[in-house]
């Protein structure tokens, strides 16, 4: 079965980091791009990041470009987001998202890790 | 950035209505539309892509149309596990963007 699971989330100062990490199982993790996507406490969705295949291209939303960073190790079959100078506007669940071939939707994702910015 | 307006924000239903959601690009996004469904405390799931595609395993009831820069998500007999939150989302251009959301709730 298809799975992604993300981790790495908890509270954390304003001004510090936080890593990341999306584990996947159950499809060949090396041919799929794949996105970061947040969700504030009772907002909406807001997409965050994306990685192609080999790592080479990506990008990012205006709000947290120069201060995240996406990775992918395709050996470990994992997406990582490198999080630094966080704000408080930083916090919700992050979501991991794998993107489906040539529509570009967000086919399957993870269950969500919890980052609070907070002193 | 193109902007997603969904319409309307939320919707009071009965089990078996047909319910209609909009959704509005600010500009065209071609069929780059996607679908989801979103329960409390789960992860999105994708219902229709590029606009008027059913998604493995998504239950008939739910169709999509559009294109250019109107779009709708027509769920023809609204069943008790429909009630939920429904995003629509755009493809067609970094940064992919969503729409804020319609709710449909228990009449």
């Amino acid at each position: 079965e298809v799975h992604l699971v993300e981790s790495g989330g908890g509270l954390v100062q304003p001004g510090g980091s936080l890593r990341l990490s999306c584990a996947a199982s159950g499809f060949t993790f090396s041919t799929y791009w794949t996105h970061w996507v947040r969700q504030a406490p009772g907002k909406g969705l807001v997409w965050v990041s994306r990685i192609n295949t080999d790592g080479s291209i990506t990008n990012y939303a205006d709000s947290v470009k120069g201060r995240f960073t996406i990775s992918r190790d395709n050996a470990k079959n994992t997406l990582y987001l490198q999080m630094s100078s966080l704000r408080a506007e930083d916090t919700a669940v992050y979501y991991c998202a794998r993107g489906a071939g040539n529509s570009r939707a967000f086919d399957i994702w993870g269950q969500g890790t919890m980052v609070t910015v907070s002193s | 950035d193109i902007q997603m307006t969904q319409s309307p924000s939320s919707l009071s239903a009965s089990v078996g209505d047909r319910v209609t959601i909009t959704c509005r690009a600010s500009q065209s996004i071609s069929s780059y539309l996607n679908w989801y469904q979103e329960k409390p405390g789960k992860a999105p799931k994708l219902l229709i892509y590029a606009a008027s595609s059913l998604q493995s395993g998504v239950p008939s009831r739910f169709s999509g149309s559009g294109s250019g820069t109107d779009f709708t998500l027509t769920i023809s007999s609204l069943q008790p596990e429909d009630f939920a939150t429904y995003y629509c989302q755009q493809s067609y251009s970094i940064p992919w963007t969503f729409g804020q959301g319609t709710k449909v709730e228990i009449k």
